[in-house]
């Protein structure tokens, strides 16, 4: 099985600041996918960002960006600007080119100061 | 629409009790998912739904016992739990066969005494 692996529980920034979330997964799949999602305290998991990796232009999403690097495999998330609401678990996730399985980080908690 | 939704938002049940969980998307999503998700821990997989068929069973105690009736409603039967279930049981729809994120509903706060 894939293994997704987030290396920071916790994180801090300041508000306005721009913070940079890891992930590095392992896969020997050529074709596949890499998300990350966020999820604040009690409410809903929502999708952050998504990668294609048959793409090499990172993805971006408004204040949220991705640093790809496939050789490395790694997938860092980086959050520019950054706002009281970015305050949330943000998970990352693999998912192969078959099957429908999910797999998931164990999650960095993010922490923004006012 | 993207919603998945999800209820009871909350049920508290004891070690005897039967219970559902249900869930419902209307995005023509063909694959249906069960996650058990514990405080500040990633999702759990559980069960998986693809075309109305059980496609992935990760293990699960048979006091869980899934049901898709539809493609657009999933169940969770809970019979017999103990108090280590208690847990955010999250579902997930996405579409099959192609490679498309999740989308999450949020999520029954369960908790067994």
């Amino acid at each position: 099985a894939q293994t997704v692996t987030q290396s920071q529980p916790e994180m801090s920034v300041q508000e306005a600041e721009t913070v940079t979330l890891s992930c590095t997964y392992d896969t020997s799949e050529s074709d596949y996918y890499l998300f990350w999602y966020k999820q604040p305290p009690s409410r809903q998991m929502i999708l952050v960002i998504r990668q294609e990796a048959y793409k090499q232009q990172n993805a971006t999403e408004n204040r949220f960006s991705v640093n790809f690097q496939k050789a490395a495999k790694s997938f860092s998330l980086k959050i520019s600007d950054s706002q009281l609401g970015d305050a949330a678990m943000y998970f990352c996730a693999y998912r192969g080119n078959t099957g429908n399985q999910f797999y998931f980080g164990t999650g960095t908690s993010l922490t923004v100061i006012p | 629409d993207t919603e998945v939704t999800q209820t009871p938002k909350h049920l508290v049940m004891g070690m005897t009790n039967k219970k559902s969980l249900k869930c419902e998307q209307h995005m023509g999503h063909r694959a249906m998912y069960w996650y058990k998700q514990k405080a500040k821990k990633p999702p759990e997989l559980m069960f998986v739904y693809s075309y109305e068929k059980l496609s992935i069973n990760e293990s699960v105690p048979s006091r869980f016992s899934p049901e898709c009736p539809n493609s657009s409603l999933l169940n969770l039967h809970l019979h017999a739990l103990q108090p280590e279930d208690s847990a955010l049981y999250l579902c997930a729809s996405s579409r099959d066969g192609l490679i498309y994120e999740q989308y999450f509903g949020p999520g029954t706060r369960l908790t067994v005494t």
